[in-house]
């Protein structure tokens, strides 16, 4: 079946520094794919996406390429901030016709220090 | 303004109790999921409808039900049934395509007393 795995957390970092959260995957078709974002006590919002192979999704300074090659979706930011601390979520989609069912990933805490 | 909300916040459940957890949007969306988070895991869906009086179990339903008798509202039931009940719930809902953003709610905490 379809999964997806993401680098293990807490990834710890000082302000200003350079973010990479891994993230690979394993499904049939053409999924969508998703990186969601979770602040302490919160729902998850949606940081970014990408629906087919070579998208780049960028939103607040982060971008996630869809590489179909290597069934990956790793996530980046030049510059983090204190504000990113956050939980982070890879997702995907499965095929057009799951009506939008999610497979999330486990989740990377990110902590970043002034 | 659009959105997504759940009640309670927080909710308490005794032994062999029922308790629901409460889900409206006012998105006009289709699609409406339930999704549980245990600490450190990713969220895991609980059911699912597409469109009203209709529903599907998802990948850990057992212990849980659902109805969808309005567009607006997906209200989820954890049942006596459910031996491990403490968690995190999320609710969400989309256009239903597999390329439509989810839409979350800010969620409720379930607690066994």
């Amino acid at each position: 079946g379809n999964s997806v795995t993401q680098m293990e957390g807490p990834v710890t970092l000082s302000e200003e520094a350079f973010l990479t959260i891994n993230c690979t995957y394993t499904a049939t078709g053409y999924p969508s794919l998703f990186w969601y974002v979770q602040y302490p006590g919160e729902g998850l919002q949606l940081l970014l996406k990408a629906t087919k192979a070579d998208d780049k999704g960028s939103n607040k300074g982060f971008e996630a390429t869809y590489r179909k090659e290597t069934t990956s979706f790793h996530l980046e930011k030049g510059s983090v901030q204190v504000s990113d601390s956050a939980v982070y979520f890879c997702a995907l989609s499965e095929t057009p016709d799951s009506w939008g069912k999610l497979q999330f990933g486990a989740g990377t805490q990110v902590v970043v220090t002034p | 303004d659009g959105g997504i909300t759940q009640s309670p916040k927080y909710l308490f459940r005794k032994e062999g109790q029922n308790v629901t957890l409460s889900c409206e949007q006012n998105l006009n969306h289709d699609a409406m999921y339930w999704y549980r988070q245990d600490p450190g895991q990713g969220l895991r869906l609980i059911y699912y409808s597409q469109i009203v009086n209709d529903f599907q179990k998802g990948d850990i339903a057992e212990g849980y039900s659902v109805s969808r008798e309005k567009k607006e509202s997906f209200p989820l039931t954890v049942t006596s049934a459910q031996k491990n009940p403490t968690a995190f719930y999320l609710c969400a809902s989309s256009q239903g395509g597999s390329q439509e953003t989810q839409y979350f709610g800010p969620g409720t905490r379930l607690l066994v007393l």
